[in-house]
Order: C-alpha cells, then structure tokens, then sequence
C-alpha cells in the first residue's frame, strides 16, 4: 500500500523522444512537488502543486511541464529530450500549511537516462 | 530563498559508535520545520526525524536526535550505536511555515558504517 507511487521507476529513451513519469499519492495531502536529483545527489525543486494550482515554478526549460489532473495525481511530461535531462526524478507530497507532521513524503524516484 | 548547508560531504563511524552530522540554514523566519532524510543505495527518501521551530526541546526517535539551535541556525543530528544499516547519504531539509510550503534541501552527507 505505497503512499506516494511513481511509474516508471526506470526510464531509458532516446535524445529527442518525449517521455512522461507519473505520480500517485494516497495519504490525502494536497501540495505534491517534483524534484531532480542530479548526479552529485543534490535536490532540485522543479513544481509545486497545491490543490492542482501550481504554486512554484523554478528556472526549468519549457521541454518540462507538469499536469496535475486532480489533488492526488501529478505527472511529468518532458518533450525532447537532452543527454543532461539524465537524473533521478523523485515525486513527493506534503499537507498544506502548518502543525504536525508536515513532512514531505516521496515516491521511490524514476532513474532517466537519455542516450 | 533559505539556503541548508551541510559543510560535510563524507563522514565515516565505527559501528556502534556516535557520529554527528552538521547542517546550518539561513532564515528570517521565526516560524518553521526541519527534517533529516535517509537516503540509503536503494534511493528511497526516508524521513529520519523532524522538528518544529517553535518548539525548545530537541526531538528523539529512538538511536536519532538532533541538536537544535535556533539563534545559530543551527540544526545537527546524532546518531547513536551506529549500525551498517545507517549508511547512506544525509539530506537537512527546511520547510517553511508560510506561503509556499517549499522544502529546501543542503546538498547531502555520505555516511559510511566501518564494521
């Protein structure tokens, strides 16, 4: 009973092809987020969702959009893709606001490697 | 943007012995949350403990506990009778309390258990 399923967990493409990972939470929480984990292990923040609105968008190339069909679903979508695309992309959820237990939960990654 | 330093990329401790592991933060908030991850070979982001600003007694999950320092900024995690388990790498995380609800993460500490 994972909390917060992402599919695939491996991912091995083409430069150019278009890919998408998706993201899957059952504990109820209503800001999910995507991050990239490159090489060196350091985290990125990429999006931010609350309640399917995005609230954070860093510095990404447009190649990357988030979807966000409903509170428990946020999926990545990444047109053409690029040798330096190539990391861990890790989907996590959290409740909104403040009190207890508002730490971030993760989904097992999804390991991209562009050839 | 708060910003998470962990000054130690590798740290190293015979099993059974305690290590501590360092993280500073820079904030102009009063109010918010800090977290240590897990990150063991398998990659799953595993929360370690957390603990709420407001709040003067430092937090324990049984072999783990941190030293928090509010006026230096200051949040490290001691890790008791080490076990080969315990090796992997170390994220200090900060979540804000306010808008955006955005975790930032230090780039990581790479803990190896010597049997």
């Amino acid at each position: 009973d994972t909390a917060v399923s992402q599919t695939p967990k491996y991912l091995v493409t083409q430069m150019g092809n278009d890919k998408s990972i998706k993201c899957e939470q059952n504990l109820g929480h209503d800001t999910m987020y995507w991050y990239k984990q490159d090489s060196k292990k350091f985290l990125k923040i990429m999006f931010s969702y609350n309640n399917k609105e995005l609230i954070i968008n860093e510095t990404v190339p447009n190649r990357f959009s988030p979807k966000s069909p409903d509170k428990a679903h946020l999926n990545l979508h990444i047109n053409s893709l690029e040798l330096g695309d190539s990391a861990v992309y890790f989907c996590a959820s959290s409740r909104w606001g403040q009190g207890a237990n508002t730490e971030a939960f993760f989904g097992q990654g999804t390991r991209l490697t562009v050839v | 943007a708060q910003t998470v330093t962990q000054s130690q990329p590798e740290m190293s401790v015979q099993e059974a012995e305690t290590v501590t592991l360092s993280c500073t933060y820079d904030t102009s908030e009063s109010d918010y949350y800090l977290f240590w991850y897990k990150q063991p070979p398998s990659r799953q982001m595993i929360l370690v403990i957390r603990q709420e600003a407001y709040k003067q007694q430092n937090a324990t999950e049984n072999r783990f506990s941190v030293n928090f320092q509010k006026a230096a900024k200051s949040f490290s995690l001691k890790i008791s009778d080490s076990q080969l388990g315990d090796a992997a790498m170390y994220f200090c995380a900060y979540r804000s309390a306010g808008a955006g609800n955005q975790f930032y993460f230090g780039t990581g500490t790479s803990l190896t258990v010597i049997p």
